[in-house]
This record gives structure tokens, C-alpha cells and sequence, in this order.
């Protein structure tokens, strides 16, 4: 069973171009969630997404950002004309979602985003 | 608003060693708690994950407790080896929805 697939690992925009990051979660899983580790700083949750629905989009700036998960397709989270301070490492995370077991969490290996 | 601390920040030790990492976290009305591994430039890997009713899990030479009411939680790593050198984090989680608060981390070397 493959884990989160992320990509890609490793991205680098000049500033005022888009990011897009992709996010496959488990499979079975139908919960996602973004964080983003800034540098020297801990995690921070950005947006729990399930199909075709956002959750809970409270840890997400207010503007350049957006997130989706399609019926169909991995998650997808973009950042719009991209600053020096979006230079950072995106984790997605997914689980099933139902049950103790279920809330176990899974992250995968990150991508990193440079902005020059 | 919950504000999960990991103290110390950093922590070196001779292989062998036991190991106690500390969380604490403000808001005692949490659903779980978890235990991550970081390793540099990687994703974060879970070890083990305690509900709220419970007081403790283990999982080979890894043992974390659970205080709720107090708002902490320790865990222990036995007879340390270089391989446990990893940044270390430990996350709350309010309900079932798996938004998590994360402490800082504890960074962990474990000297040969």
C-alpha cells in the first residue's frame, strides 16, 4: 500500500509565479490535510479537505492561497504569485477518518517550495 | 487557543541512554495526542498515538504517557541508539478532525 505521494519534492518559483502542489493521500483514505513547516518554525495546519468539500480552511492565509480535492485526482494546493516568505516545506497528511484507528494520521515526505 | 511546548529544544545523549522527551499543552480538552519522527529533508512518521481515556501506549522501546488534566505528555525512548537521532514532535488534536497543533520538537542525537 503506497503512502501520501507528494509532488514534487522539490520546487523552486521566482516571485509572482504560482506554485501548485499535488497530494495522492492513502489509499482507502478520503481525509486530507495540508501543513506548512516555514523554516526554524513548527507545523502549522492550513486546510482539512475531504472529497469535493473543504472542511476546515482556518490555518490558511486569506489571500494567494487555495486548496482542492476533486472527486477525481490527487489534492491539489496553489499558491498564486508567490512571495519570499511562502519559501517553505508543504506536508500532506491523510487518514480514513472514521474510528480511533482511522484518526491515525500519515504524512508523506513533503515538498519544498523556494521562492527566489 | 492551544499552544502545544516540547522541552528541550535539543537533546544529546551516549548511545544507551534513555531518553524523556516532554510535551505540554494549555487546552486539556484534547481528543488525541500524537508522537512523530521527523527526519532531516523527510516527511514525519507516527509512533504512536494516545486517546484521550487512555494513559499510555507503547510500541517496542517507545512509551508515551498521557496526563490530561495536567496537559502533558512524556515519551520515553529505551536503551537509545544512533538511529533514534531525529527531530521529534508531538501534536494534539482537538476532535476527530485530525486538525493538529504541533509543538516545536525536540531535536535528538544520540552520540555512538
Amino acid at each position: 500500500n503506497a503512502g501520501v505521494m507528494q509532488n514534487p519534492r522539490h520546487l523552486v518559483r521566482r516571485r509572482g509565479q504560482e506554485a501548485r502542489l499535488r497530494c495522492s493521500p492513502m489509499k482507502g483514505h478520503s481525509h486530507v490535510y495540508w501543513y506548512r513547516q516555514l523554516p526554524e518554525e513548527g507545523l502549522k495546519f492550513m486546510v482539512y479537505l475531504q472529497k469535493e468539500n473543504i472542511i476546515d480552511e482556518s490555518g490558511m492565509p486569506k489571500e494567494r492561497f487555495s486548496a482542492e480535492f476533486p472527486k477525481e485526482g490527487p489534492s491539489i494546493l496553489r499558491i498564486q504569485q508567490v512571495v519570499r516568505g511562502d519559501s517553505a516545506a508543504y506536508f500532506c497528511a491523510s487518514s480514513q477518518g472514521q474510528g480511533a484507528t482511522g484518526n491515525t494520521i500519515y504524512f508523506g515526505e513533503g515538498s519544498w517550495l523556494t521562492v527566489v | 487557543k492551544q499552544e502545544v511546548t516540547q522541552i528541550p529544544a535539543a537533546l544529546s545523549v551516549p548511545e544507551g541512554e534513555n531518553l524523556v522527551l516532554n510535551c505540554s499543552f494549555t487546552d486539556s480538552a484534547i481528543y488525541n495526542l500524537q508522537w512523530f519522527r521527523q527526519d532531516p529533508g523527510k516527511g514525519l512518521t507516527s509512533l504512536l498515538l494516545i486517546q484521550s481515556s487512555q494513559r499510555e501506549q507503547t510500541s517496542g522501546r517507545l512509551n508515551a504517557s498521557l496526563d490530561k488534566s495536567s496537559g502533558r505528555s512524556t515519551l520515553y525512548i529505551a536503551a537509545s541508539q544512533p538511529g533514534d537521532s531525529a527531530t521529534y514532535l508531538c501534536a494534539v488534536s482537538k476532535a476527530a478532525g485530525n486538525k493538529l497543533t504541533f509543538g516545536g520538537g525536540t531535536r535528538v542525537l544520540v552520540k555512538p
